[in-house]
């Protein structure tokens, strides 16, 4: 089965923490790729990040930074002194046969 | 803008009225997708085309939900005889097919069936 699983459903921090957002997967494919979006107030999804399984190397892009284990089948990602523009719901999501198996979110609320 | 577009953003029907949307994808993008979005969850796929062609269906695309890209340009989805449970939010995407590309969203139509 393939399968996202985003345990947190709301997390609230307040601006300059640190935070970050959990997303297990499950797939059989031995190739495969993962996705975050991000759907802020105004409710369009907007692409963050895709990774594919056989690239395991961090990434980093300015106060973003996704961290991708396959041995814990893990993709999480940090938002490193959070702001308050990052209020937002964020999805996990993996592609499988051409479409997106998505996540159910986690709400991120950065008070100031 | 160059991005995604759907007609209307909002949508306020009776239960058993029929009722069309519609996408404009990205220009130069020959896949277009179709997800469902209910309150407090992640969307779910529905279908998708590429170009004039419909690939895919999802199970939760039953009988009374049709969808078409004539020309592989504009899609539009119809939901005929309205339920309430018809009620979410509506999401098409698009993206060029060259594996796994990203799919750049549009703002979605909010569907309420009363």
């Amino acid at each position: 089965a393939q399968k996202v699983t985003q345990a947190q459903t709301e997390i609230s921090v307040v601006e300059k923490e640190d935070v970050t957002l959990d997303c297990v997967y499950e797939t059989r494919d031995t190739t495969y790729y993962l996705f975050w979006y991000k759907q802020p107030p105004s409710g369009e999804l907007v692409f963050l990040i895709r990774r594919n399984s056989f690239d395991e190397q961090n990434e980093i892009s300015g106060r973003y930074s996704w961290n991708f284990q396959k041995s814990t089948s893990s993709f999480n990602f940090t938002i490193t002194a959070s702001q308050v523009v990052d209020s937002a719901v964020y999805f996990c999501a993996l592609y499988n046969t051409d479409k997106l198996i998505f996540g159910t979110g986690t709400r991120l609320q950065v008070f100031p | 803008d160059t991005g995604v577009s759907q007609n209307p953003r909002h949508k306020i029907t009776k239960r058993g009225q029929n009722v069309t949307f519609r996408c404009d994808p990205i220009s130069e993008h020959n896949r277009l997708y179709w997800y469902r979005q209910t309150l407090g969850q992640g969307p779910e796929f529905l279908t998708y085309f590429q170009n004039e062609a419909q690939l895919e269906k999802s199970r939760l695309l039953s009988d009374r939900f049709s969808a078409e890209r004539p020309k592989g340009s504009f899609s539009t989805l119809e939901i005929q005889r309205t339920e309430q449970g018809d009620s979410a939010m509506y999401l098409c995407a698009s993206s060029f097919y060259k594996g796994a590309n990203e799919q750049f969203f549009g703002p979605g139509t909010r569907l309420t069936v009363l």
